[in-house]
């Protein structure tokens, strides 16, 4: 079993809807959560961490699930720029090693 | 707009030949981090090193790759006698200093082998 894993897609969305998609993890110890956006194979830019309580930023909101390690990520109003693939990043443990899970590919059209 | 810098940001090598991968962190980061992107493959994590140390390189190759972060100067990931299998995207990392496990990438070395 991957360390984490995401549906790699693509989810077609129409441009103003909203999409959801989740990622799992396996380590329960895992410390630190994050979602990264990455854009034709350049780097992986943060998008947001990801807190227990759940947080929002604008058009985006991710979730923790610690309990069924899951972590969420919901997009608003999509717009034709949200089109990228969603890396969802993991820190296992103490020392600042990231797991990557493989990405889901987020399509949007008009 | 002093943001992770790599160089160079391509580099073919034929098979045999030594790569050398810089890497400066940002400025006020003193943690930096090599990740591999094999094709149609997720990142995957090689070294960690701060200043003069090598803190976690457990997803290093165990030959013919080796890292280090020097006093002065940037981070150097060096591949020796490289390999077809080599090819790939190398990305850095940095992070600031203390508690922080936001960690902002570099745009990246793509290394080709021929």
């Amino acid at each position: 079993r991957k360390e984490v894993e995401q549906d790699p897609g693509p989810f077609n969305v129409p441009e103003g809807a909203t999409v959801a998609f989740n990622c799992t993890y396996s380590n329960s110890a895992s410390q630190s959560f994050f979602w990264y956006r990455q854009d034709c194979r350049k780097e992986p830019k943060l998008l947001m961490s990801v807190y227990s309580s759940g947080n929002e930023d604008g058009r985006f909101t991710a979730q923790l699930n610690r309990a069924s390690q899951y972590i969420s990520l919901l997009i608003r109003d999509s717009k034709l720029s949200d089109s990228a693939t969603y890396l969802c990043v993991v820190n296992p443990a103490a020392g600042n090693k990231l797991t990557f899970g493989g990405g889901t590919r987020v399509l949007v059209k008009p | 707009n002093a943001g992770v810098m790599q160089n160079p940001r391509h580099l073919v090598r034929r098979r045999g030949q030594e790569a050398r991968l810089r890497c400066s962190p940002m400025k006020g980061h003193s943690h930096v981090y090599w990740y591999r992107q094999l094709p149609e493959e997720g990142l995957k994590f090689m070294v960690y090193l701060q200043k003069e140390n090598i803190i976690d390189e457990s997803g290093m190759p165990k030959e013919r790759f080796s890292a280090e972060f020097p006093k002065e100067g940037p981070s150097i990931l060096r591949i020796q006698q490289v390999v077809r299998g080599d090819s790939a995207a190398y990305f850095c990392a940095s992070s600031p200093s203390g508690l922080s496990y936001e960690q902002y990438f570099g745009p990246g070395t793509r290394l080709t082998v021929t």
